[in-house]
């Protein structure tokens, strides 16, 4: 079975704060996912991500694929209440099969 | 569109009884996708439908669980008899394509509590 580690699991944070959340496997991926998840609702993708190395910006969100396709980060710039939810990455490997890590839990303090 | 709709919002009930979760997907997406989400183990994929037939169940815990799609608007995950290991958040999510090449939309999901 085919892993995807997220760290930390937890981050508490004072808004405008910057922050990096973490998702690392030992397996290949054609191409990862982050979703949001707030609480009461189902995920949100947030960004796709597919050729190694490959950088994605969405405001202030900063999203990074490893050049391996093993690995995947997101940055937060100047974190906002707002931005407060569960983050989720996903990897698609053969078979077009999704898997999801465990999430990281955000919380911003304004 | 309302986006992909999910019954009931919450669900209590005894181990042993039959559970049985509603979806409708969003008109025109011909995948639907049946998700499990808990705190140890976090969001699994149990079974997915195209265009109405199931493709792949292997994430379906045991034979208690089965699912079913009789048109392109609903879907049924039912537990029979369920377990107190079953309680968890329900997921229904549907795309126009498999995953990983189309976007997922995730319904509000059902919270199931087994006593």
């Amino acid at each position: 079975t085919q892993l995807l580690e997220q760290s930390p699991q937890f981050l508490s944070i004072q808004e405008g704060e910057n922050l990096t959340v973490y998702c690392n496997s030992s397996s290949v991926f054609s191409s990862l996912q982050w979703y949001r998840q707030e609480p009461g609702e189902g995920p949100v993708l947030l960004v796709t991500v597919v050729t190694g190395g490959e950088v994605k910006k969405l405001k202030r969100l900063t999203f990074q694929f490893g050049d391996a396709r093993k690995d995947s980060s997101l940055h937060i710039t100047a974190a906002q209440p707002g931005d407060t939810g569960l983050y989720l990455c996903a990897g698609e490997h053969q078979g077009g099969k999704l898997i999801f890590g465990q999430g990281t839990e955000l919380s911003v303090k304004p | 569109d309302a986006g992909v709709i999910q019954s009931p919002r919450h669900e209590v009930t005894e181990m042993g009884q039959e559970v049985t979760l509603r979806c409708k997907p969003i008109s025109g997406h011909d995948y639907l996708f049946w998700y499990r989400q808990t705190m140890m183990r976090g969001l699994e994929l149990l079974i997915y439908f195209n265009n109405n037939v199931p493709i792949d169940d292997s994430g379906m815990p045991e034979d208690r669980f089965s699912a079913k799609m009789p048109n392109a608007s609903f879907s049924t995950l039912k537990i029979q008899p369920s377990e107190p290991r079953d309680s968890a958040v329900y997921f229904c999510a549907s795309s126009l394509g498999p995953q990983g090449e189309e976007t997922q939309y995730f319904g509000p999901g059902t919270r199931l509590l087994v006593l």
